[in-house]
């Protein structure tokens, strides 16, 4: 069966530090990997999404990247964190190609920036 | 601009029956979500509707009508386990999903 990993659980940065949060997933391969925040009360906002190796969509401008250096892993990045940052940052997998149904989510990191 | 609308919360009886509604403008359709999200969790998927009509699965059902943008999910026999947000979410013509911003459904013994 397929899991999906994300750490850390909570993270509390000051304003101007880097974050990098991870995301992996087991039990499938080349995945469509995706990296939501969802502010307090808010619905999910698209960040990234990836359909392969290298391959990063960037749904929303910001000072937030992402990278898929392995087939099953998602790494979302910062080099300098903002107070806006904060939030609940949901990495989410589905099944490769156009038809696939629905997604699947990690534990989530809840980011505190300060 | 694509948008969905759900009431922000809800309040409902032990085993009664509760009706959350939907309705989105989106950029195409390829399917319309419901996920349960509990305080502090992730969302996990309750269903999935691409044609009108009624799905039903144990104690919920979803309902579509693609002609008036519109969806709900309908819970029954309540349970104080149901206490969640319940989100709606639309896959639109480029294969991505819009989400509204959920609705907190708060039940009460």
């Amino acid at each position: 069966s397929q899991t999906i990993h994300q750490w850390p659980a909570t993270l509390v940065q000051p304003v101007g530090s880097p974050l990098s949060l991870e995301c992996t997933v087991e039990g499938t391969s080349n995945p469509n990997l995706y990296w939501y925040r969802q502010a307090a009360g808010r619905g999910l906002q698209l960040l990234f999404y990836s359909v392969g190796i290298g391959q990063i969509s960037s749904e929303v401008p910001q000072n937030l990247s992402a990278s898929r250096p392995q087939d099953r892993q998602f790494i979302l990045s910062s080099k300098k964190l903002l107070l806006s940052d904060s939030g609940f940052y949901l990495c989410a997998w589905s099944a490769p190609g156009a038809s696939h149904l629905e997604q699947y989510f990690g534990p989530g990191t809840r980011l505190t920036v300060t | 601009g694509q948008n969905i609308d759900q009431p922000t919360e809800m309040t409902a009886t032990e085993g009664a029956i509760v009706q959350i509604n939907c309705t989105y403008q989106t950029s195409g359709f390829n399917g319309l979500f419901w996920y349960q999200q509990h305080a502090g969790e992730a969302p996990t998927f309750l269903s999935y509707n691409v044609l009108d009509g009624l799905e039903e699965k144990g104690r919920f059902s979803s309902f579509l009508s693609r002609s008036k943008g519109y969806s709900y999910l309908l819970l029954k026999e309540l349970q104080m386990k149901d206490s969640a947000s319940y989100l709606c979410a639309v896959r639109d013509s480029n294969y991505q999903l819009i989400w509204g911003a959920g609705t907190k459904l708060i039940i009460k013994p």
